[in-house]
């Protein structure tokens, strides 16, 4: 079975804290592409990163950076000195081999000022 | 720039209304997609569809039907609407590749009463 787990609904934070998004994944394909999209208030999804499963390096860029960890099957997000402008919903998702994406049921992020 | 746009970003109707859900993209994507969205439930796919008159059943096509008469229109159809299908219906597209990015409009929300 495919699955993607978001395992916090919400998260709450204070401008300039870092906070980290888990996203845990399961599949048997030997081959997958993770991604995570933003949806902010307005509802459409802002393509953030996409990574396959044979590049195991981390990625920063700017505030944000991705940690892949094939051995636990997680691709988790951080987000460094949260900003107000990074409140929204976040969903992770999971590509395998064919068109179809299964997404998480996604983390509401709160930054307050 | 992908552009995906949406007929409507709301839209009221009553029960055993047939409703039409128009999605245009301007990037020559051979794939193009329809989910709705519901609270705690992330994005779950109802069809896709690779190529004109091409469609695929998701994960939850019941009463639902598509239609794709040109490449870049993705039409999804509400034979007869009812009260659970009241939701956010977020319409993507991708190039035709295996897990690819998706690129998504800024969604519909349908009350249905």
């Amino acid at each position: 079975a495919q699955k993607v787990t978001q395992a916090q609904t919400e998260i709450s934070v204070v401008e300039k804290e870092d906070v980290t998004l888990d996203c845990v994944y399961e599949t048997r394909d030997t081959t997958y592409y993770l991604f995570w999209y933003k949806q902010p208030p307005s509802g459409e999804l802002v393509f953030l990163i996409r990574r396959n499963s044979f590049d195991e390096q981390n990625e920063i860029s700017g505030r944000y950076s991705w940690n892949f960890q094939k051995s636990t099957s997680s691709f988790n997000f951080t987000i460094t000195a949260s900003q107000v402008v990074d409140s929204a919903v976040y969903f992770c998702a999971l590509g395998t081999g064919g068109f179809k994406t299964i997404f998480g049921a996604g983390t509401r992020l709160f930054v307050k000022a | 720039d992908v552009k995906v746009t949406q007929s409507s970003r709301y839209l009221v109707k009553r029960t055993g209304e047939k409703v039409f859900l128009e999605c245009v993209q301007d990037m020559d994507h051979e794939n193009m997609f329809w989910y709705r969205q519901d609270p705690g439930l992330g994005l779950r796919l109802i069809y896709f569809s690779y190529d004109v008159k091409m469609k695929e059943k998701g994960d939850i096509p019941e009463g639902y039907s598509v239609s794709r008469e040109k490449k870049e229109r993705f039409s999804l159809i509400l034979e007869s609407a009812s009260t659970n299908q009241t939701s956010m219906y977020l319409c993507a597209s991708s190039r035709l590749l295996v897990a690819e990015t998706q690129y998504f409009g800024p969604g519909t929300r349908l009350l249905v009463l």
